[in-house]
């Protein structure tokens, strides 16, 4: 059974900061990995999606890295701003030999804070 | 153009009832997903349908929670004589296709068993 830890649960930093937020899994056979923030209260927005057979994603000033062999992906978020206070939550997609699909699996998330 | 919705965004039900969660994919998605969300468990997903197919039903909690759709396109999610368990934030997703696309989620209905 796949599980994703992502450490750590918890970060403060001040604004303008660089920081990596990182996420691990058991089962390197996954099919990709998505990232996704969620505001209190809200749904999840997708940030980026690395499938399986890529390294790394960029969206503005983030950046996705993803290392299949040792199961382990980072979200990269540059130049820090308030507005990125959220729990960000990474998630894998298993793959199978017959192809389709299953649902994500997602870890517990990271509950960033951005301050002022 | 129009997201994944999900109705009622809150419903209260006293335990024992039933109630019925709606999910409006973006169209043109074939692959629809619903999870759970609560406080314990984090996020975790239930059912998956492939046009008006759910390939593998096992993720669903009990018997008392079962799941349909109809046309491929909306999706109900009926759980059955309510538990205070039930209590959760229930998610849907959709995606263009099954295999390895990226899900875009609706914002949630906060189901609260009292």
């Amino acid at each position: 059974k796949q599980e994703v830890t992502q450490i750590p649960a918890a970060l403060s930093v001040p604004e303008g900061e660089n920081l990596v937020l990182n996420c691990s899994f058991t089962d390197s056979a996954i099919y990709n990995l998505q990232w996704f923030r969620q505001d209190p209260g809200k749904g999840l927005t997708s940030l980026l999606l690395i499938q399986s057979s890529q390294r790394e994603q960029t969206s503005g000033r983030l950046n996705a890295s993803l290392d299949k062999s040792s199961g382990r992906s980072t979200l990269y978020i540059a130049a820090s701003q308030p507005g990125d206070s959220a729990t960000y939550l990474c998630a894998s997609l298993r793959g199978y030999s017959g192809g389709g699909a299953d649902g994500l699996t997602f870890g517990k998330g990271t509950h960033l804070i951005i301050q002022p | 153009g129009a997201g994944v919705s999900q109705s009622p965004s809150n419903k209260v039900t006293e335990k024992g009832k039933d109630v019925e969660l709606r999910c409006d994919p973006i169209s043109g998605h074939t692959a629809l997903y619903w999870y759970r969300q609560s406080l314990g468990q984090g996020l975790e997903f239930l059912i998956y349908f492939q046009g008006n197919s759910a390939p593998d039903k096992s993720g669903l909690p009990s018997d008392r929670f079962s799941a349909e759709r109809t046309g491929g396109s909306v999706s109900t999610l009926t759980i059955q004589r309510t538990q205070q368990e039930d209590s959760a934030v229930y998610l849907c997703a959709s995606s263009s296709r099954a295999s390895g696309s990226e899900q875009y989620f609706g914002p949630g209905t906060r189901l609260t068993v009292t």
